[in-house]
């Protein structure tokens, strides 16, 4: 079974550029997570997809960030314009529902650095 | 809101010690508990989880045992290889959450030969 796929694996911009990141979860899979893990904390949600549906996007900063789930498969994370602290690995995951007991499985992740 | 408090890495052991990496949480409800391991150049995957009170999952030789009581999820392991090096996340999913998981810092494990 393919797992959850994600590209670019590294992503170099300046700030004040725009980026942006795919993410093909799990066959099957109804739910994807986006995550924002930055260097020595644990990955923070930023938004949760039922199908094409949005969940919570309520940790999303929403003047610079958005998410898209076209046809409840595919996903793609865009950030513009970027900061600074937008510096980070973005991690996607999937699982079959968005129960609380499900375990999550994880992409390899994007590596942003901003410049 | 939820949280979640791990012991501070890095933690460097010699093959065969035993291991304890603490984990306390704090929750409305019900929470699921999980611990997820990141090996070097890999992704986060699933170690273990408990779902309810009580409930003790096991991995890999590693043991965790989900504590209301002491709203702790403590992981540990009798005897650890260099192949365990890795950073071990504790996680949390909320009772009134659609699944999203609660992680703490993580901690670094390194194991020496």
């Amino acid at each position: 079974e393919a797992g959850v796929a994600q590209s670019p694996r590294y992503k170099i911009i300046e700030k004040r550029q725009s980026v942006a990141f795919w993410c093909n979860p799990i066959s099957g899979h109804a739910t994807l997570y986006w995550y924002q893990q930055i260097l020595g904390q644990g990955p923070k949600l930023l938004i949760q997809f039922q199908n094409n549906g949005v969940v919570d996007d309520s940790q999303l900063p929403k003047d610079r960030f958005s998410a898209e789930r076209l046809k409840g498969v595919d996903s793609t994370l865009k950030i513009q314009p970027a900061k600074l602290e937008d510096s980070a690995v973005y991690l996607c995951a999937s699982s079959p529902s968005g129960v609380q007991y499900n375990e999550q499985f994880f992409g390899p992740g994007t590596r942003l650095t901003v410049l | 809101g939820d949280s979640v408090t791990q012991m501070e890495g890095p933690v460097t052991l010699s093959e065969e010690a035993f291991l304890t990496i603490n984990c306390t949480y704090t929750a409305t409800g019900y929470p699921s508990l999980f611990w997820y391991v990141q090996y070097p150049g890999e992704g986060l995957q699933l170690l273990l989880k408990a779902t309810k009170a009580d409930d003790k999952g096991s991995n890999k030789g590693f043991e965790a045992t989900y504590r209301k009581e002491t709203t702790s999820f403590h992981l540990e392991k009798g005897s650890v290889q260099v192949s365990d090096s890795a950073v071990y996340f504790c996680a949390l999913s909320g009772g009134g959450s659609q699944g999203n998981l609660i992680f703490g810092k993580g901690t670094k494990l390194s194991v020496k030969p």
